[in-house]
């Protein structure tokens, strides 16, 4: 199992607002920053929020990130079919001293 | 900007050694840098396999580490990844990637499919 724990799925309609959750620990979330990345069917992983709610260029404002405690959360605005992929919640672990990812969540554009 | 390709063997017998290549395009590996492999099972999550820095120094996913080595061919501007005794669930994709800050990973390979099957 994952040590960080998302949803196995999500879904909303075209112009809804969605959010993913990642729930994880003190070594972890708790500790340091998150990072989102989403993944299109057989592609690579795609970096989507970094530092937590930083968005790389190219990345539109639609997609937000933040951290509570020891959970953080994914927000996606303004859905649009072509949101429709697996997103994973990754952050640095003490335990592990190496990053951890989520399970990962399938999100579904109805 | 840094553009990674994995390549190797897709199919790997059991028992046997995965090799993986990362080629380093559009920058050097012996920048200021760590590098990164990651897989992913079918179907499944990311998991962490490990990261060298360009001066040999590598963090090992404890879980791996008895049979994992990387290693860094400045010379080619690669990394190599091998896993030795290999099973059925070490089929996976295999992305190398360069970490940025944590678990901040960009760019990212395209990812090379290894299957263990006899």
């Amino acid at each position: 199992q994952s040590v960080l724990t998302q949803p196995p799925s999500a879904s909303g309609t075209p112009g809804q607002r969605v959010t993913i959750s990642c729930s994880g620990g003190s070594s972890n979330i708790g500790s340091y920053t998150v990072t989102w990345y989403q993944q299109l069917p057989g592609t690579a992983p795609k970096l989507l929020i970094y530092r937590t709610d930083q968005r790389p260029s190219g990345v539109p404002d639609r997609f937000s990130g933040s951290k509570s405690g020891t959970s953080a959360s994914l927000a996606i605005s303004g859905l649009q079919s072509e949101d429709e992929a697996d997103y994973y919640c990754a952050a640095w672990d003490d335990n592990l001293n190496g990053p951890v990812f989520g399970g990962g969540t399938k999100l579904t554009v109805l | 900007q840094v553009q990674l390709q994995e390549s190797g063997p897709g199919l790997v017998k059991p028992a046997g050694t995965l090799s993986l290549t990362c080629a380093v395009s559009g920058g050097s590996i012996s920048s200021d840098n760590w590098w990164t492999w990651v897989r992913q099972p079918p179907a499944k999550g990311l998991e962490w396999i490990g990261d060298i820095y360009h001066s040999g120094t590598t963090n090992y996913n404890p879980s791996l580490k008895s049979r994992v080595t990387i290693s860094v061919d400045k010379s080619k501007n690669q990394l190599s990844l091998r896993l030795s005794s290999v099973t059925a669930a070490d089929t996976a994709v295999y992305y190398c990637t360069r970490p940025r800050g944590g678990a901040w990973f960009d760019p990212w390979g395209q990812g090379t499919l290894v299957t263990v099957s006899s």
